[in-house]
Formats: C-alpha cells, sequence, structure tokens
C-alpha cells in the first residue's frame, strides 16, 4: 500500500530552472524523506524533515512540511542536468522497525 | 568503504529454479531491508531486519525466504522462482531509529533478475 503519492509523475524543464515536486500522505507520522534514484542506480537519502519542522534546506534542496494538509514538497533551485533522476517520498508506517513506504515517484528531466 | 554491496547485479533464472542475492553493508548498520522495483511503482518491502539472527515481513513477503546469520550480511532466496519475481531488488540498510524519528536507509544498486 503506498503512504505517500507524489506529483507530477513526470516533469520536464531546462537547466537553470527551478522543480518543484509535491508529496501527499494519508497517515500521521514523525518524519517524511526524500530520495533520488539515478538511472540504473540504487536510491540516495537527500533529506529528512520531522513532524515538528516546517522547513528544511540543503544546499540547492528546500524540503517544506505541511501536517495539516499531509502534505511535503521538494524544490531544486538552479535546477542542472545532473539533477536528472527519478525523485521518491517516503514515510514511515505504523509500527516499528524504521521502515518506509515509498511513493511512486517523479521522473525529472533537465535539458541542457 | 563500500557501503551496500549486493551480488550478482544481473541474473537470469527459469521458473522454478532457486537462487540467493547476498546483501553486504560495512557501516555497522543495524538495520537490513530487502525491497523490490516494478515499472511506474515505488519501492515494496519484501522483509527486514532489526538485528543479527532477527528477520520480519514486509509488505510483499510471499515466494520469499530471508536469513541474517551475521550482523553484516543479508541474504534474499527464491526457492522456485515464478515469473512475477521478475523485478529489481535492493537492499537497503540503516542504523537504528532514534525515539522519534527514523535513520535514513542507505541503499545498494540492485540486483535486476529476469525469470522466464
Amino acid at each position: 500500500s503506498q503512504q505517500g503519492e507524489e506529483d507530477p509523475q513526470a516533469l520536464s524543464i531546462q537547466e537553470g530552472e527551478n522543480a518543484t515536486m509535491n508529496c501527499s500522505y494519508k497517515t500521521s507520522i514523525n518524519n517524511l524523506q526524500w530520495y533520488r534514484q539515478n538511472s540504473g542506480r540504487g536510491l540516495v537519502h537527500l533529506i529528512l524533515i520531522r513532524s515538528n519542522e516546517r522547513e528544511k534546506h540543503s544546499g540547492r534542496l528546500r524540503v517544506t512540511l505541511d501536517t495539516s494538509k499531509k502534505s511535503s514538497s521538494l524544490l531544486i533551485t538552479a535546477s542542472r542536468a545532473a539533477d536528472t533522476a527519478s525523485y521518491f517520498c517516503a514515510t514511515p508506517p505504523k509500527g516499528y522497525g524504521n521502515k518506509l513506504v515509498f511513493g511512486a515517484g517523479t521522473i525529472l528531466r533537465v535539458k541542457s | 568503504n563500500a557501503g551496500v554491496t549486493q551480488t550478482p547485479k544481473f541474473r537470469v533464472l527459469k521458473t522454478g529454479q532457486s537462487m540467493t542475492l547476498l546483501c553486504a553493508q560495512d557501516m555497522n548498520h543495524e538495520y537490513m531491508y530487502w525491497y523490490r522495483q516494478d515499472p511506474g511503482m515505488g519501492l515494496r518491502l519484501i522483509h527486514y531486519s532489526v538485528g543479527e539472527g532477527t528477520t520480519a515481513k514486509g509488505e510483499v513477503p510471499d515466494g520469499y525466504n530471508v536469513s541474517r546469520l551475521k550482523k553484516q550480511n543479508f541474504l534474499l532466496g527464491l526457492e522456485s522462482a515464478a515469473p512475477s519475481q521478475t523485478s529489481v531488488y535492493f537492499c537497503a540498510s540503516s542504523y537504528f531509529p532514534t525515539a522519534d524519528s527514523n535513520q535514513p536507509q542507505h541503499f545498494g544498486d540492485g540486483t535486476r533478475l529476469s525469470i522466464l
């Protein structure tokens, strides 16, 4: 079962533009994570935002979390061709085990 | 420091054959996970382990077995492969979660498995 769902499914932009991806989830959470997957590779952790945080930055990445709307957004500023990848949000289901439930992802293509 | 290493990277099996996928991590992580990724879908958890000698079922455990005899290794077995198990399999590991938050998971580069 998918907890998080990303929107849009695919996004194509020019190098230098900003890219925004959204994630909606269904149940209450104590944190939300974003991951990147380059073609043919494993997922790489980008950022974790806790439920008591509203915004978090890491380099050119900005993540927001709105727990009242059960949604999060990932903004990549000044995109580069190397940012071309799939981006997934992940949320913890109920229970223990550090488990995550991943959405289907947003495919980002940055054209140079 | 290799991180998470998966072997093999590619494999083709015939229906009914068995095989074992190996995952090794060198980060001293307590937790390890096996996922499968199918086209257009996110990762789905097959089995996971919260420590050496322990395993637990995830979202899609049927047709798979796992073992964690050593802290650094997590094995995924297919006893009788079926075409529906054609997928890309990812292993991940993480530290023990804190009281109020998860820990990030570290992934290998996957095993691409085709079952004919």
